[in-house]
């Protein structure tokens, strides 16, 4: 079937470590992105991509740093330095074209301890 | 700067009631609007959407509704099911996002269908 995988669901990091979420999906979008969710707050744009090897900042980039090296995956990394990591982070595709419909994976849960 | 707002952080509708979740947004740029729909610990799922050249679309039981001067939309959902009962965010798209999907996303409405 063809969707957006995310993992893993659920991520435990220590203060001071990066850490990388993973975004795959074959349903051959051009365009991916990376959002947060935060308690009573909307979701937030990270970092997006509309092209391989192509990427641009979203509304809340700072301490998070992403790679396109292939069109089926857009990995994220959390930096050290991004002071609030802990949050619900969402990977979503799309074609890039028309509507933009953005389609999104099932989310990772990433709490620092 | 919230540029699309959901005032009302929850909403409790009788099973067969109808549903009416509001949304207004400040930014005249905005050209798409669309609605999605999440529940706990999973990615949101896009509900139905809107031109801002319509003022209205409808999808079976979800009908949006696009004020432009007001700078308003309303997402109806009758008859509301228990099976509703879940976060609803609206979203909204620029005319000056290129190619991409880029949404600004309201801060949600948590709708409760009770029996």
């Amino acid at each position: 079937d063809g969707g957006i995988t995310q993992s893993p669901k659920y991520l435990f990091r220590k203060e001071g470590q990066n850490v990388t979420l993973s975004c795959e999906q074959n349903l051959n979008h051009d365009a991916m992105y990376w959002y947060r969710q935060d308690p009573g707050q909307g979701l937030r744009l990270i970092y997006y991509s509309q092209i391989v090897n192509d990427f641009q900042k979203g509304d809340i980039a700072e301490g998070y740093s992403v790679s396109r090296e292939k069109k089926e995956s857009f990995p994220l990394t959390v930096t050290s330095a991004q002071k609030n990591p802990t949050a619900f982070y969402l990977c979503a595709s799309s074609t890039g074209q028309g509507a933009n419909l953005a389609f999104f994976g099932q989310g990772t849960r990433l709490t620092v301890v | 700067d919230q540029q699309v707002k959901q005032n009302s952080p929850s909403l409790s509708v009788q099973e067969g009631r109808i549903s009416i979740l509001n949304c207004d947004y400040t930014n005249s740029m905005f050209d798409y609007f669309l609605w999605y729909k999440k529940y706990p610990a999973e990615g949101p799922t896009f509900l139905i959407s809107i031109s801002s050249i319509k003022d209205k679309n409808e999808d079976g039981r979800f009908t949006v509704f696009l004020n432009k001067s007001a700078k308003h939309l309303s997402l109806h959902i009758v008859p509301s099911q228990p099976g509703d009962s879940a976060v609803y965010f609206c979203a909204a798209k620029g005319t000056n996002t290129g190619t991409a999907s880029k949404l600004t996303f309201g801060t949600g409405t948590r709708l409760q269908v009770t029996l």
